[in-house]
């Protein structure tokens, strides 16, 4: 079965500094994505950033990009200027090609705190 | 767009009674999944709706079921609660059901307490 870790409940930044948080994968599959959302406090999780699995170049979007490291299973996420706007909890997402495309498997997720 | 809507936003149940969530997906989107979501812990997946069928089910028992209806919208019925199940239940719809590598658009959850 397919797991995602994120070993990093907590994290903080100053705002407008960078912070990358972690996020690693176990799967026997060569072709999936890789997702990372995010969920501010009582609000919905929205899709940050997509990476599919046989592409090598690494996804990014506005102030977010990501670490794709295939080979270690690694898919950490770096946002850069941080702004207070960003406090939220991350989840890191894996899902299979080719399978239901709800059938998704999440990390245990981090929170992120901005200081002014 | 009509984004993803679930009622009720809180509810309390006692252990043994019965619950019935319901969602209504985005605007154009066919396909529902259902999610768990734990204090503390990311979402774990019940189940997906295409087409009015289940198409896909996650480790969850048979007292967790649903229906999903000509218009897309979803069920999740939850029988025998039981303690654990006080978590917030998220609703997702999608387009189309597989392979496409398409975003989750999820609702803002329906918060179960079960005393």
């Amino acid at each position: 079965a397919q797991t995602v870790t994120q070993s990093q409940p907590e994290m903080s930044v100053q705002e407008a500094e960078t912070v990358t948080l972690s996020c690693t994968y176990d799967t026997s599959e060569s072709d999936y994505y890789l997702f990372w959302y995010k969920q501010p406090p009582s609000r919905q999780m929205i899709l940050v950033i997509r990476q599919e699995a046989y592409k090598q170049q690494n996804a990014t979007e506005n102030r977010f990009s990501v670490n794709f490291q295939k080979a270690a299973k690694s898919f950490s996420l770096k946002i850069s200027d941080s702004q207070l706007g960003d406090a939220a909890m991350y989840f890191c997402a894996y899902r299979k090609h080719n399978t239901n495309a709800g059938k998704s498997t999440f990390g245990d997720g981090t929170t992120l705190t901005v200081k002014p | 767009e009509t984004g993803v809507t679930q009622s009720p936003t809180h509810l309390i149940k006692t252990r043994g009674q019965q619950v019935t969530l319901r969602c209504s997906s985005q605007s154009g989107h066919n396909t529902v999944s259902w999610y768990q979501q734990a204090l503390g812990q990311g979402p774990q997946f019940i189940f997906q709706y295409y087409r009015e069928e289940e198409n896909g089910r996650g480790n969850f028992p048979p007292r967790f079921s649903g229906l999903q209806f000509p218009n897309y919208s979803s069920e999740l019925n939850v029988n025998a609660l039981e303690l654990d199940d006080s978590a917030l239940y998220l609703c997702a719809s999608s387009s189309p059901p597989r392979g496409s590598g398409g975003e989750l658009f999820f609702g803002e959850g329906s918060r179960l307490t079960v005393l």
